[in-house]
């Protein structure tokens, strides 16, 4: 079974407007932390924000937030106020402290293209 | 900010050959990984290294692969003999820790674009 899906292959949002990545998970480890990263079209991969599985609040980080909702395994991204940059393919990753070493498992991927 | 080094940022290399990437974590972190990005696909774990020796490695690292920390601060990825299907973007990435109050993030090197023809 997937541990990551991303289910949007691509999204399309208007600039300034807000834009919600979808991604849910599956794991029985109590231990685990999910992540987003940024992977322009030059190719690096940027961390944009992390949610730990015993965090109470959902992570935000300037135009980023997370969408936790823990019962229904799903760590949505929401970006505000799309701006032209933010054009890329989003992953969303998991980190399960004590099954798998720490290593980090992706999904598929979301391209966004911001529309000005 | 201190960051995750890689070299080369591009590689081009005839199948069969060796070729020898390499990494600098950043330097009080203590876990160290490989992940490899066929384009337009997902990125895929390879290993994970730990206390210098291999804690955990995926089906795609096969024995064609070896990962060495050959002193304090290089981490290198081998391929013995380079297949056309190895060609891939391959990330090093490095964390602190990975339990407890420090699990956090797993930082990402800009990567190295291995081409084999």
């Amino acid at each position: 079974a997937q541990k990551i899906t991303q289910t949007q292959p691509g999204m399309f949002v208007q600039e300034k407007e807000a834009v919600t990545l979808d991604c849910t998970y599956d794991t029985s480890d109590p231990s685990y932390g999910l992540f987003w990263y940024k992977q322009p079209s030059s190719g690096e991969m940027i961390f944009l924000i992390y949610q730990g599985s015993y965090d109470q609040q959902n992570a935000t980080e300037g135009r980023y937030s997370l969408n936790f909702q823990k019962a229904r395994k799903s760590a949505n991204l929401v970006i505000s106020a799309s701006q032209l940059g933010d054009s890329a393919m989003y992953f969303c990753a998991m980190r399960e402290v004590n099954t798998n070493a720490g290593k980090s498992t992706f999904g598929d991927g979301t391209t966004l293209t911001v529309k000005p | 900010e201190p960051e995750v080094t890689q070299t080369p940022s591009h590689q081009v290399t005839q199948m069969g050959q060796e070729v020898i990437l390499r990494c600098v974590p950043i330097s009080n972190h203590l876990y160290f990984y490989w992940y490899r990005q066929i384009l337009g696909q997902k990125v895929e774990f390879l290993v994970s290294f730990y206390n210098n020796e291999i804690s955990e490695k995926s089906e795609i690292f096969d024995d064609q692969f070896s990962v060495e920390r050959p002193d304090g601060s290089n981490f290198t990825l081998k391929i013995r003999s380079t297949k056309l299907e190895d060609s891939a973007m391959y990330f090093c990435a490095s964390s602190e820790a990975m339990s407890g109050d420090l699990f956090g993030e797993q930082y990402f090197g800009p990567g190295t674009r291995l081409t084999v023809t």
